[in-house]
């Protein structure tokens, strides 16, 4: 299975802490991204690095990868309530880029 | 802004029914694809298109066909729907040049009694 994995599968924090999430990867790869789910919704793309990018950044959403270790993290600072979701990164398959792989995502919960 | 649309949110159909899931973009995307979603499995994909009536076999395609017929529609059809495909089901949609990222329409959970 080209499938990686995420970590943790599960987080809960208190309204205005950081939440950070981890995501591993096997194969090589051009970009990975990461996605959010809330429940019962679909997913919804939140930001893309590609592979000759270390970092990046996108409001209260860090994104690092480092890919000697084929692991990136996705970092949410100041987290609020409504950031309650799951988490998924994904990166394109290494025999078909038009498709991607996608983890089996961290639930995040947000207490107020 | 980008819109995926899926027919039904919830559906409930009987084991042995033929079931028709439809979802429609509106953003002139070549590729289109179809997943489904089970706990602790995360996304699995089922089939993708790249093009009208083109279609490329997922990992998981047993139980499950598609049509494309025209570029902003792509049908995901349960030939002979059992218990264990109930789940919820994703479309998505992304264009072939650019931006890799894929949209998604909201899911539809089926249910198979």
């Amino acid at each position: 299975s080209q499938q990686g994995e995420e970590d943790p599968q599960a987080l809960s924090i208190q309204e205005g802490e950081n939440a950070t999430m981890n995501c591993s990867y096997k194969t090589s790869i051009n970009n990975l991204q990461w996605y959010r789910q809330n429940s019962g919704r679909g997913l919804v793309h939140l930001i893309l690095i590609r592979s000759n990018e270390r970092e990046k950044h996108s409001g209260r959403l860090r994104v690092t990868l480092d890919t000697s270790k084929k692991s990136s993290s996705l970092l949410i600072t100041a987290s609020r309530a409504a950031d309650t979701a799951s988490y998924f990164c994904a990166h394109p398959r290494e025999t078909s880029y038009d498709k991607v792989i996608f983890g089996p995502g961290t639930s995040l919960s947000v207490i107020p | 802004d980008v819109k995926v649309t899926q027919s039904s949110r919830y559906l409930v159909k009987r084991t042995g029914e033929k079931v028709f899931l439809e979802c429609v973009q509106d953003m002139d995307h070549e590729n289109m694809f179809w997943y489904r979603q089970d706990p602790g499995l995360g996304l699995r994909l089922i089939y993708f298109s790249y093009d009208v009536k083109m279609k490329e076999k997922g990992d998981i395609p047993e139980g499950y066909s598609v049509s494309r017929e025209k570029k902003e529609r792509f049908s995901l059809i349960l030939e002979s729907a059992s218990t264990n495909q109930t789940s919820m089901y994703l479309c998505a949609s992304r264009p072939t040049q650019g931006i890799w990222t894929q949209h998604f329409g909201d899911g539809t959970r089926l249910s198979i009694l």
